[in-house]
């Protein structure tokens, strides 16, 4: 399968606690964005790179949130000090090429904070 | 704050065409109608898009009214794997990020 894949599926946590995730995207793909989604609603935008640059950053990305993508390919999103509001499922995707290009999203990592 | 406005939810039966409103009263000139689905437990799923001219693809035929004020996306023959929340968004070109509402929960009944 050479979609877009997250790493874990699930994670449980204590509140105070650091969580890291992983997603991978399509070979190649220059875009990558990670969203929020919490129950009954649709994605948030958090964030999105081209390459290695983080381009655009939601005000929903507070700083206990960081995201990077090191060398261009996959990125890692971590929360420090996790709180009972941050349990949601964090979806990533990725694109090629222009902007308006379609988005394919990974299954999602859904966080529950205990 | 999303620009569409989508029923919360709808009911096709099953081999029927599935019709998909979305009002977008205040789109601008260089801003797209996107369609995408997410099916319960996956990421979401692109569909099609288009700026002011009818699409069609394998998958969705999308509507665009002339004063592209409302648009209706539409599976011409609906399966039980259709079942799916179907979001439409309007999007600026060069825009990266996709802001979604609450989209519609369509049922496919057997």
């Amino acid at each position: 399968d050479t979609g877009v894949s997250q790493d874990p599926r699930h994670k449980i946590t204590k509140r105070g606690q650091n969580v890291t995730f992983r997603c991978d995207p399509i070979s190649e793909h220059n875009r990558l964005y990670w969203y929020r989604q919490t129950l009954g609603q649709g994605p948030e935008f958090l964030t999105y790179f081209q390459n290695e640059a983080q381009l655009e950053k939601s005000r929903l990305l507070s700083d206990r949130f960081s995201a990077e993508r090191p060398k261009g390919s996959f990125s890692t999103l971590e929360i420090q000090r996790t709180e009972q509001g941050d349990s949601a499922m964090y979806l990533c995707a990725s694109s090629m090429g222009q902007s308006y290009n379609e988005q394919f999203f990974g299954p999602g990592t859904r966080l529950t904070v205990l | 704050d999303a620009k569409t406005t989508q029923p919360p939810s709808m009911d096709c039966a099953e081999g029927r065409a599935a019709n998909l409103p979305c009002n977008h009263s205040t789109i601008s000139g260089n801003e797209y109608v996107y369609w995408y689905r997410q099916i319960h437990s996956q990421g979401p799923q692109y569909i099609i898009h288009g700026l002011k001219n009818n699409e069609t693809n394998e998958m969705a035929s999308l509507i665009i009214t002339e004063d592209r004020k409302s648009s209706t996306l539409i599976l011409p023959h609906a399966t039980l794997r259709d079942t799916a929340v179907y979001y439409c968004i309007v999007r600026p070109l060069g825009d990266d990020k996709i802001i979604f509402g609450k989209g519609t929960r369509l049922h496919i009944l057997p």
